[in-house]
């Protein structure tokens, strides 16, 4: 089982919809999730972190977690063509060092 | 606002041959990393740094890959003798504490020829 999963798409949507980001993760002791835009050629871009279970919003993003279930998603309101960017689940690992385990990414297509 | 930042953008270099990238980390951050993406790969841990020494590092760091933070400003990458495989991105990042945000830099796309 891959440490943190996540369908690679592409996801596309019109422009004005809601755009929803899956994300599943195997250690059940991870207490810290991120998710990241990357933009083609790019690094990597901190959206939202979340560390507890629940939604937490912020502007047209909500990110959402239940540990129960090991899942993690990311919510985009009103979508626009610049959101079009592969997004990145990441979990903090249970070493204690910080280092973060990324899933595949979702490439997301918002269509004009 | 602070942010990493790495250089160079991009770097060349023969089979064989020795690589820095360097980093220059957010001041006041305490844990330092350096990740790896190959083209149409995920990102990819390969050593984490805190209080100037290695606190962790993946398979994929074996002995060619070394880190130094040689002041106390930058965080240096060096692979000593570069292979076709380690052609890639490699991004530095840095966070506070290892349980909040962390930040990545913009990324040396290192081609090996």
């Amino acid at each position: 089982q891959k440490e943190v999963e996540q369908n690679s798409g592409p996801l596309s949507v019109p422009e004005g919809a809601i755009a929803s980001l899956n994300c599943t993760y195997s250690d059940r002791g991870s207490q810290s999730f991120f998710w990241y835009r990357q933009y083609s050629g790019k690094s990597p871009e901190l959206i939202m972190s979340i560390y507890s279970n629940g939604d937490k919003e912020d502007g047209r993003f909500t990110a959402q977690l239940n540990k129960a279930s090991q899942y993690v998603s990311l919510l985009i309101r009103d979508s626009q063509p610049s959101d079009s960017a592969t997004y990145l689940c990441a979990v903090n690992s249970k070493s204690n060092t910080g280092k973060l385990i990324f899933g595949q990414g979702t490439t997301l297509q918002v269509k004009p | 606002e602070p942010e990493v930042t790495q250089t160079p953008s991009h770097q060349v270099t023969q089979m064989g041959q020795e690589v820095i990238l360097r980093c220059v980390p957010i001041s006041n951050h305490l844990y330092f990393y350096w990740y790896r993406q190959i083209l149409g790969q995920k990102v990819e841990f390969l050593v984490s740094f805190y209080n100037n020494e290695i606190s962790e590092k993946s398979e994929i760091f074996d002995d060619q890959f070394s880190v130094e933070r040689p002041d106390g400003s930058n965080f240096t990458l060096k692979i000593r003798s570069t292979k076709l495989e380690d052609s890639a991105m490699y991004f530095c990042a840095s966070r506070l504490d290892t349980y909040n945000e962390q930040f990545f830099g913009p990324g040396t796309r290192l081609t090996v020829l």
